[in-house]
């Protein structure tokens, strides 16, 4: 079945540091792949996104590439700051209404 | 802007109580899910319903049960509440279509803890 392996937490990093959390993903056919963010005390928003093989995914300085060859999805940010501190989630949509998360990374961002 | 809401943000019941989460969408979606969010483990999906009247059974429904009256309203229900039910419960909706491509989009999520 479908499934969503990312890199475990927690991440401590100081301000204008560079953030890289690993998603690497397991899938028949040709999935959908999500990243969404939980910021303290609220529910999951949807941070970006892919469809397809070799799209980059772009939101508030994130960046993720869907490689199709290596499986993965992982997320990047140039320069965090604190207001980044969150939980991030990697996730699969397949060919039905479900998705399928990862276990969630913790990111503190320190000023 | 799109909005999901959950009747409680923090709730607190005893063993063998019959316990109701609500949640209302107002964005005319077909789809609605329950999940529930533990340390660790992620999301796991409990229940989904694609229209109204009909539910579809996820990864861990044992313990619960759902109810959808009305599009924008999807109720999840747990008959007898056990601890092991202690968790974040977050409800979310998706439009019409049935794409691995649809945004969910999740309310703030309801802290239930059963002593």
């Amino acid at each position: 079945g479908n499934s969503v392996t990312q890199m475990e937490g927690p991440v401590t990093l100081s301000e204008e540091a560079f953030l890289t959390i690993n998603c690497t993903y397991t899938a028949t056919g040709y999935p959908s792949l999500f990243w969404y963010v939980q910021y303290p005390g609220e529910g999951l928003q949807l941070l970006l996104k892919a469809t397809k093989a070799d799209d980059k995914g772009s939101n508030k300085g994130f960046e993720a590439t869907y490689r199709k060859e290596t499986t993965s999805f992982h997320l990047e940010k140039g320069s965090v700051q604190v207001s980044d501190s969150a939980v991030y989630f990697c996730a699969l949509g397949s060919n039905d209404y479900k998705l399928s998360f990862g276990a969630g990374t913790t990111v503190t961002v320190r000023a | 802007d799109v909005k999901v809401t959950q009747s409680s943000r923090y709730l607190v019941k005893r063993t063998g109580e019959k316990v109701f989460l609500e949640c209302v969408q107002d964005m005319d979606h077909e789809n609605m899910f329950w999940y529930r969010q533990d340390p660790g483990l992620g999301l796991r999906l409990i229940y989904f319903s694609y229209d109204v009247k009909m539910k579809e059974k996820g990864d861990i429904p044992e313990g619960y049960s759902v109810s959808r009256e009305k599009k924008e309203r999807f109720s999840l229900i747990l008959e007898s509440a056990s601890t092991n039910q202690t968790s974040m419960y977050l409800c979310a909706s998706s439009s019409h279509q049935r794409s691995g491509t649809d945004t969910q989009y999740f309310g703030p999520g309801t802290r239930l803890t059963v002593l």
